[in-house]
């Protein structure tokens, strides 16, 4: 298994505070994505990194904000927590073998679920 | 832009019988196909993916896909299904030249005894 974890696994927080979900990897990977899941809609991308302090925005990433400022740590921030960012957030990792050639897999954390009272 | 299209939120079969799960997608240049499983509280595993070459993919544990680009298909099988294959999958496609990958919505098996 790629060595990718989260922390926290679970929080409750209320809505307004702010909150911090930590991404940790072994490998050495390039990449590093935060990905969102709810039912009926999948995986939504949130940001991504693809180096050190570079990073950029997906699908669905008004309400959060990123920080990557080691190879093996990304962060993902809710300034202010709102009742619609209760989910399960993802972490994903990927190596790129050639650049911009796509088709690289990624490998997944275990997942923090997080309620926004 | 892609996007991916899994037919069925569920889909249940019996314990040996076929397993079939529908993929289309929808990209303007040749893509890179991936079917992720998730079992309950975990994390998304790989299961196959579709590069270049062979147009019949093996994956892990008896699952294979076919790329058929005519059909902008890429459908997920297994001869005879387990319990143990009771998860939700996600078919995903990432295009030439982006590092990112596109899921779709996922469709949860259930495996009847």
């Amino acid at each position: 298994d790629a060595g990718i974890t989260q922390s926290p696994r679970h929080k409750v927080t209320e809505t307004g505070t702010p909150v911090t979900l930590r991404c940790h990897q072994t490998e050495n990977h390039r990449y590093m994505y935060w990905y969102r899941q709810d039912p009926g809609h999948g995986l939504r991308l949130i940001h991504y990194s693809y180096g050190v302090k570079d990073t950029d925005k997906g699908e669905v990433s008004d309400g959060y904000s990123v920080s990557r400022s080691k190879t093996e740590d990304f962060l993902l921030t809710l300034e202010s927590a709102t009742s619609s960012q209760t989910s399960v957030y993802f972490c994903a990792i990927s190596e790129v073998a050639d650049l911009g050639a796509g088709g690289n897999e990624q490998f997944f954390g275990p997942g923090t679920r997080l309620t926004v009272l | 832009a892609q996007s991916v299209t899994q037919l069925g939120s569920h889909v249940s079969v019996s314990e040996g019988a076929l397993v079939l799960l529908r993929c289309n997608y929808s990209s303007s240049v040749p893509p890179y196909l991936f079917w992720y499983v998730q079992y309950p509280n975990q994390g998304l595993q790989l299961l196959l993916k579709y590069t270049t070459g062979a147009t019949l993919v093996k994956g892990i544990n008896g699952f294979e896909a076919e790329f058929k680009k005519s059909e902008t298909s890429f459908h997920l099988t297994k001869p005879s299904a387990h319990m143990s294959d009771a998860a939700e999958y996600f078919c995903a496609v990432s295009d030439a030249g982006d590092d990112k990958i596109i899921f779709g919505k996922g469709t949860r098996l259930h495996i009847l005894p």
